[in-house]
């Protein structure tokens, strides 16, 4: 089992570009998670899903952001324009709630920069 | 807002010793993890403890949940050099009226434990 997978491990963009952030759950998980972790705010829950299915999007700042869960084994986390302010490390996390469940697992972040 | 808060921010203590930390909470949850993370890495799950549980150990830790103050602790035994690391506690709420559903699971703001060797 490879994990999550999120692509790409580092992004540097300048200002106003469109940034896709990408995840891989693991097969068969049932819940993804995004979240956004810097110094000042910590870790930020910007949205999960559960079947594919947005559940909860309030964590997500601003219209720029947009989260899309198109099928089991994909999601993108997209920012458009982007800003300086929106640098941080984004995780992406799946889950299996069925059956025993015992927590999530995190991918290793994408480390972006807003220049 | 965040709904777990650790206590302390800031933990240095010397390769052996017991290592614990705190985490309160605000609202109901169906359960609560504890997650750790080494600088500049992911977040590497540790152990889960579910609303109707009191305790539960795995290896050198130990979690203890306490729903009526809305409270956990993370014990971390005979620390070790390589347990340095951010951990994090992260409550697990339900979304439904029912509370059956898994849910939001947010973090606190962690705490950093530094094991001098």
């Amino acid at each position: 089992d490879a994990g999550v997978i999120q692509s790409p491990r580092h992004e540097v963009t300048e200002m106003g570009q469109e940034v896709t952030l990408r995840c891989k759950p693991i097969s068969g998980h049932d819940y993804l998670f995004w979240y956004r972790q810097t110094m000042m705010r910590g870790l930020e829950l910007l949205i999960y899903f559960n079947n594919n299915v947005p559940i909860d999007d309030s964590g997500m700042p601003e219209d720029r952001f947009s989260a899309k869960m198109p099928n089991a084994s994909f999601s993108t986390l997209k920012i458009q324009p982007s800003e300086p302010r929106d640098s941080a490390v984004y995780f992406c996390a799946s889950g299996l709630t069925i059956k025993r469940f015992n927590g999530y697992t995190f991918g290793s972040g994408t480390r972006l920069t807003v220049v | 807002s965040q709904q777990g808060e650790e206590d302390p921010q800031a933990l240095s203590i010397q390769e052996g010793e017991n290592a614990t930390m705190n985490c309160s909470y605000k609202t109901s949850i169906n359960n609560l993890q504890w997650y750790r993370q080494n600088s500049g890495r992911g977040l590497v799950h540790l152990i889960l403890i579910r609303s109707n549980e009191r305790e539960k150990h795995s290896g050198r830790l130990r979690v203890t949940l306490d729903t009526s103050k809305k409270s956990s602790s993370l014990l971390i035994t005979a620390s070790r050099a390589a347990d340095t690391a951010s951990y994090f506690c992260a409550t697990d709420r339900p979304t439904n009226a029912g509370g059956t559903s898994y849910g939001k699971l947010t973090f606190g703001q962690g705490t950093i434990l530094t094991v001098h060797p």
